[in-house]
């Protein structure tokens, strides 16, 4: 099974400007998370969605925002980009079972704001 | 707020050595304690989790323990190999696993030298 798929891998861009990123979670899980990893740090929770609805959101300004789709996949919407948005933007994948949750990561899309 | 504080920041091996990671969380609503290894330029990748009905989780090299009442949890990595050497990241669930939200400690940088 393909596991947690996010697009684009690398991408650059201008301060002030705007950018999505997707991600494809794990086939039958329904609920996506996104985390931030600034380079030598531990990744930082973003948002949370499950069943389209947002479950939780972390300390980030409102230019970040998300949304998730009917397939369960979702984006990743930041505007008015800073220097400090520069990171690693990863997506999370979970699906509830009886246990509990069990959350695995995409490979991130790396971010650049020059 | 709720965080995760992971020690040593760097550990380095002989080869065939164990290697031991420890966290403590603040949150005593956490009940999901994943253990991540982050490769250079990729994300992170579950190794193993324990839920907070159960002290120890072994899966082959690998274990984990977690003692609740002192809100400590630990990795533990027997007959380390070179292909071992990467990022460590601990993480306690905010709250319930349920949440989908992952709070992680700062990372251990391990090396095992051949």
């Amino acid at each position: 099974d393909a596991g947690v798929t996010q697009s684009p891998t690398h991408l650059i861009k201008t301060r002030g400007q705007q950018v999505t990123l997707r991600c494809s979670p794990i086939s039958g899980h329904k609920s996506v998370s996104w985390y931030q990893q600034v380079l030598g740090q531990g990744p930082q929770f973003i948002f949370q969605y499950y069943e389209k609805e947002e479950r939780g959101r972390g300390n980030f300004p409102d230019r970040f925002s998300a949304r998730q789709f009917p397939n369960y996949s979702s984006e990743l919407n930041v505007n008015a980009l800073l220097l400090g948005d520069s990171a690693l933007y990863l997506c999370a994948s979970s699906s509830l079972t009886s246990s509990g949750n069990t959350i695995y990561f995409g490979e991130g899309s790396w971010l650049t704001v020059v | 707020g709720e965080n995760v504080e992971q020690h040593p920041s760097t550990l380095s091996v002989q080869e065939g050595d164990s290697a031991v990671i420890k966290c403590t969380y603040s949150d005593s609503a956490s009940n999901y304690f994943p253990w991540y290894k982050q490769e250079l330029g990729k994300g992170p990748q579950l190794i193993i989790d324990i839920r907070s009905n159960v002290g120890e989780k072994k899966d082959q090299r690998i274990a984990v323990t977690l003692n609740k009442t002192a809100k400590h949890f630990s990795l533990h990595i027997t007959e380390t190999q070179p292909e071992d050497s990467a990022v460590y990241f601990c993480a306690a669930s905010q709250g319930s696993s349920n949440t989908g939200k992952l709070i992680f400690g700062q990372g251990t940088t391990l090396q095992v030298k051949p």
